[in-house]
């Protein structure tokens, strides 16, 4: 049961434009979102995050938004470079759930020139 | 300072064999957590050790398996390999109990080949 999915396996979008990426989760007790970004044979590495309580975090050109009723977020880069381009994956923990993370299938983005 | 260190890199064995993994977390961080990557199938946790305790385990049958050290070190275990177990097997340290910062650290990975 893959309780955090990511629905596009692959995005692509030119240089300069937003980069949309989104994940859906089904457990309503999930209480921390993470984005992850990961280059080939290197390991995830953490980007941004977002509490529950929240709707929206910023840092830099990276958004996270999380529409709880929805049970849906997603992240927005802005503007995109070629230097983003990696595989990005979605991640949900919960509350009292020690460091154990529930990730998405991830999505490929590519920043094309 | 130093990050999260896997041994080794790159590991070819055959069915039925047994294979040890190593992860050495960052100094001072005592929480260690694995997952195996495979194509198709995201991140999927394996287990969590913090003060050399299993706190956390994943779905995944008895043949894999995990130890913390007394200076954080770990190590997984997974004994008759089978050809599925290919995957890149990543740790991840943390310094307190909950991972849901910025210190929640992965290594490079372990890339397992079962031939």
């Amino acid at each position: 049961d893959q309780q955090v999915k990511q629905n596009s396996p692959s995005l692509s979008v030119q240089e300069g434009r937003i980069s949309i990426l989104n994940c859906d989760y089904t457990n309503s007790m999930f209480d921390y979102f993470l984005w992850y970004k990961k280059y080939p044979a290197e390991g995830p590495t953490f980007l941004i995050s977002i509490s529950s309580i929240k709707d929206k975090n910023e840092d830099g050109r990276f958004t996270v938004f999380l529409n709880k009723s929805a049970k849906h977020l997603s992240l927005h880069i802005v503007p995109s470079q070629p230097g983003d381009s990696a595989v990005y994956f979605c991640a949900a923990s919960l509350w009292g759930g020690g460091n154990k993370l529930t990730f998405g299938t991830g999505t490929q983005l590519k920043v094309e020139l | 300072k130093a990050g999260v260190t896997q041994t080794p890199r790159y590991l070819i064995k055959t069915r039925g064999q047994q294979v040890t993994l190593s992860c050495s977390p960052i100094s001072g961080h005592r929480s260690v957590s694995w997952y195996q990557q495979t194509p198709g199938q995201g991140l999927q946790f394996l287990f969590e050790y913090f003060s050399e305790t299993q706190r956390n385990k994943g779905n995944f049958p008895g043949r894999f398996s995990g130890r913390q050290f007394s200076n954080s070190r770990s190590e997984m275990n997974v004994s008759t390999l089978e050809l599925g177990d290919s995957a890149l097997y990543l740790c991840a340290s943390s310094v307190s109990g909950t991972g849901t910062s910025r210190g929640y650290t992965f290594g490079s990975g372990t890339r397992l080949t079962v031939v």
